[in-house]
């Protein structure tokens, strides 16, 4: 089964541009949550989507927002990138919504982004 | 909010040592899971665990759900050059309002000189 899939693998972007990530949960996957990682903050959690409907979110600004299609495949913009917004960002499915019994989640491999 | 303290920070080992590294917070916890994180990858999820006392392995690792919900730790034994990286915890929480979430460690940072 193939695992979580997001692309591109690496970006570059100037301050003020927007960017758009992509991410191909596992099959049969019907969540899939979105985190920021850096190496002074870890792994800070942007939202959860399922069901197309977003689930939960975290203290990010409202530049940064997401999307879920009827497919589970999911989206995330960040729009007016700063310099702060360099980092690695990861998608992870799960069966259910986080909250559910039995239903961790699975990281891709990420998006490197960096904002010069 | 929530926070996970997790420890130590860094750890700097002879191959074939065991490890051990934990994960404590002032919180109660319904979910442990525990990921490694290879460099330019995401993390892989090595153990979960949903019981309190609940003990688990996969392999050389052990790890186990704390009696009290408010810690775990993981044990790597024989430790090999494969198992470098970085170790995270993370648990799950159901709060008085709002969805559950899941909150990470910090990571503990594995490194082993062969």
């Amino acid at each position: 089964k193939a695992g979580v899939t997001q692309t591109p693998r690496y970006l570059i972007k100037t301050r003020g541009q927007q960017v758009t990530l992509s991410c191909s949960p596992i099959s049969g996957h019907r969540s899939v949550s979105w985190y920021q990682q850096t190496p002074g903050q870890g792994l800070q959690f942007l939202f959860e989507y399922f069901s197309e409907t977003q689930r939960n979110k975290g203290n990010f600004p409202g530049r940064f927002s997401g999307r879920q299609f009827s497919n589970s495949r999911s989206e995330m913009n960040v729009s007016t990138l700063e310099l702060g917004d360099s980092a690695l960002y990861l998608c992870a499915s799960s069966l259910e919504v986080t909250y559910s019994y039995n239903s961790p989640l699975h990281f891709g491999n990420g998006t490197r982004l960096t904002v010069t | 909010g929530q926070q996970l303290n997790q420890s130590p920070q860094s750890m700097f080992i002879q191959e074939g040592e065991d490890v051990s590294m934990n994960c404590t917070s002032s919180s109660i916890f319904n979910t442990w899971l525990w990921y490694k994180q290879d460099p330019g990858e995401g993390p892989v999820l090595l153990i979960a665990l949903y019981k309190a006392g609940e003990l688990t392995s996969n392999g050389r690792l052990t790890a186990q759900f704390g009696i009290t919900r408010k810690d775990s730790f993981l044990n790597i034994s024989a430790s090999i050059p494969s198992d470098v990286g970085i170790y995270f915890c993370a648990g799950r929480t159901r709060p008085i309002t709002g969805a559950q979430k899941l909150v990470f460690g910090q990571g503990t940072r594995l490194t082993i000189n062969p």
